[in-house]
């Protein structure tokens, strides 16, 4: 049982290139979220996607889209990366009965935009 | 808005020393609560969570976190800390809409 799975574990990229981040699970998970992780500031909400075929803003949604392509993947991509974009992103999901809010995190991409 | 606040940002204790890594939220509504850790170069795993009930949960790896309403807290505490606990500890409340808000981590540093 692999949980949450994250493509790539690194990436560079120069300013104004295009990526997607892909995040698939295998715990038949309802909702599924991207976050990005900056030192002193924890973990913050880029998008989420509640169900299959619905997706939302969270609290940093600029610069970035997401495609909720099945049940099982959930993909983030930058358009055109700026150096605010370096981070480490992290995919996560929750949604079993009676976990209310658990979420259950990949093991992070580490993204360096110069 | 909802918020979580950990006041310290680091922390050092050596090892076998009792640990508290303090946490306060603010939310309008009855807080489901986490405490997630964070090795490096890791993801984040769950510790423990508090839904309802008991205000003392217990977690994996020997931790433990009390829920105290009047304070809006959950302040995370182990009796004897190990080398294998330094991470990044991290606060978190659920919200409406199955989402987290998370604090910005104390980084737990153990001494020998």
């Amino acid at each position: 049982n692999a949980g949450v799975t994250q493509t790539p574990k690194f990436q560079v990229l120069k300013t104004g290139q295009s990526m997607t981040l892909q995040c698939a699970q295998d715990m038949n998970h309802n909702s599924m979220y991207w976050y990005r992780q900056d030192p002193g500031m924890g973990l913050r909400l880029i998008y989420y996607s509640a169900s299959e075929g619905t997706t939302d803003k969270g609290e940093v949604p600029n610069g970035y889209n997401v495609s909720r392509l099945n049940k099982r993947e959930f993909s983030l991509r930058l358009e055109s990366a700026a150096p605010s974009q370096t981070s480490v992103y992290f995919c996560a999901s929750s949604g079993l009965a009676g976990s209310h809010y658990e979420q259950y995190f990949g093991p992070g991409t580490r993204l360096t935009v110069t | 808005a909802q918020s979580v606040t950990q006041p310290d940002i680091h922390i050092t204790v050596s090892e076998g020393a009792s640990l508290e890594l303090r946490c306060n939220y603010s939310y309008g509504a009855t807080p489901y609560l986490f405490w997630y850790v964070q090795s490096p170069g890791q993801g984040l795993q769950l510790l423990l969570k508090y839904f309802s009930g008991d205000t003392l949960v217990q977690g994996i790896k020997g931790f433990e976190a009390e829920f105290k309403r009047s304070q809006s807290s959950f302040n995370l505490r182990k009796p004897s800390v190990h080398w294998s606990d330094a991470a990044e500890y991290f606060c978190a409340v659920g919200i409406y809409g199955n989402k987290l808000v998370f604090g910005a981590g104390t980084i737990l540093r153990v001494k020998s």
